[in-house]
């Protein structure tokens, strides 16, 4: 079944700073790849996703590029705010199937 | 328009008891999938549930079995609990590519 790696499991940045954070998987049959964050207590929200057939996608802030040779797709954040501080989620699916998701990134945005 | 929504919020059970947690889909949404998330970890598949039959399953023991009802909402039984079931159960609906979680089921065995 599919693997889906995340990197790294915690990230500090400044207020202001770009975030990124990397993902891996193993099954090249994936063709979509979500992004999740999840505040403290919450459930999983989706903030970003993406197909195969895209390379990159953005949203405000947010973008999420893939390397489908690679196997490997990153979510990156822009001027980083106290308020995306959570912990972010990965994910992959092919078909019909259902998500795999990373151990997820604790990212904390210092003031 | 309601999303989707778990009942109860809080469970507490002890070893070799039985739980029942319950789902219901965003409006619209046919498809309900389960998840458990340990503390710590990322969401793990458990099974999904489409047309009231269970469609997929991930790597969970018998323990673990489901329902789907004709209006799509579903229920997710685990029986003889172990103290490693305690987690947080997530429910999933599915609208194209898009899955959306509900609030989850806090599971703690004692």
């Amino acid at each position: 079944g599919e693997n889906v790696e995340q990197h790294p499991s915690t990230l500090s940045v400044q207020e202001g700073d770009s975030a990124v954070i990397k993902c891996t998987y193993s099954d090249s049959a994936s063709n979509y790849f979500p992004w999740y964050k999840q505040e403290l207590g919450k459930r999983p929200q989706l903030i970003i996703d993406i197909r195969s057939n895209v390379g990159e996608k953005k949203d405000q802030r947010i973008a999420v590029t893939l390397n489908k040779t690679a196997k490997h797709f990153s979510l990156h954040i822009t001027e980083t705010q106290p308020e995306d501080s959570a912990v972010y989620f990965c994910a992959a699916r092919s078909g019909a199937n259902n998500l795999f998701f990373g151990t997820g990134t604790r990212l904390t945005v210092i003031p | 328009d309601a999303g989707v929504t778990q009942s109860p919020t809080h469970l507490i059970k002890t070893r070799g008891q039985q739980v029942t947690l319950r789902c219901s889909p965003k409006s619209g949404h046919d498809t309900v999938s389960w998840y458990q998330q340990a503390l710590g970890q990322g969401p793990q598949f458990i099974f999904q549930y489409y047309e009231e039959e269970e469609r997929q399953r991930g790597n969970f023991p018998d323990r673990f079995s489901g329902h789907q009802f004709p209006n799509y909402s579903s229920e997710l039984n685990v029986n003889a609990l172990l103290l490693g079931d305690s987690a947080l159960y997530l429910c999933a609906s599915r609208w194209g590519n898009t899955q959306y979680f509900g609030p989850g089921t806090r599971l703690t065995v004692l």
